[in-house]
């Protein structure tokens, strides 16, 4: 069965830092999308950046980008010049049919 | 509809009786998915649909949780006889299927507390 292991369950970084939440996979699939999502206090979940398997260039979302280690089952965001509004749970996911997630990073960004 | 809708956003029940949490989808989506999420915890997957077919119940708790969906649209939620363990928030999302589209689009959630 596919796991998604995400080993930080709280960061607190200050504001305009970069921050790397990092996020492992386990799969016998070659071919998949990788997620991210933030839900703020609100709980409204919105996807924040997202990844194909069979891609091998990182994505990128303005202040948001991966490091995609396929071979590693590695999939870690990095958010540079940090926001008070980035402050939120970050949960990674996994999708073959259904979408696996992660257990979430709560990430606080000190002014 | 503009996005996943869900309803009751807060609902308060008694220990034994029977709630009903309803989503209404993104229209087109043919995918459908409720997630389970405890205090401060992770998404827990139960249920995902595609069109009104139930591939993979294999999240559901217990027999005491049952869900459908009806015209490839609406979906509901039932739990029979609530436990306190019960409590939490229950998310729903949409997607299109196939391999070109990926993303889940959330509603805002039924908040569930089991007295």
């Amino acid at each position: 069965a596919q796991t998604v292991t995400q080993s930080q369950p709280e960061m607190s970084v200050q504001e305009a830092e970069t921050v790397t939440l990092s996020c492992t996979y386990d799969t016998s699939e070659s071919n998949y999308y990788l997620f991210w999502y933030k839900q703020p206090p609100s709980r409204q979940m919105i996807l924040v950046i997202r990844q194909e398997a069979y891609k091998q260039q990182n994505a990128t979302e303005n202040r948001f980008s991966v490091n995609f280690q396929k071979a590693a089952k590695s999939f870690s965001l990095k958010i540079s010049d940090s926001q008070l509004g980035d402050t939120a749970m970050y949960f990674c996911a996994f999708r073959d049919d259904k979408i696996i997630f992660g257990k979430g990073t709560r990430l606080h960004i000190l002014p | 509809g503009a996005g996943v809708s869900q309803s009751p956003s807060n609902k308060v029940t008694e220990k034994g009786k029977d709630v009903e949490l309803r989503c209404d989808p993104i229209s087109g989506h043919t995918a459908l998915y409720w997630y389970r999420q405890s205090l401060g915890q992770g998404l827990e997957f139960l249920i995902y649909f595609q069109g009104n077919s139930a591939p993979d119940k294999s999240g559901l708790p217990s027999d005491r949780f049952s869900a459908e969906r009806t015209g490839g649209s609406v979906s509901t939620l039932t739990i029979q006889r609530t436990q306190q363990e019960d409590s939490a928030v229950y998310l729903c999302a949409s997607s299109l299927m196939g391999l070109a589209v990926g993303e889940l689009f959330f509603g805002e959630g039924s908040r569930l507390t089991v007295l």
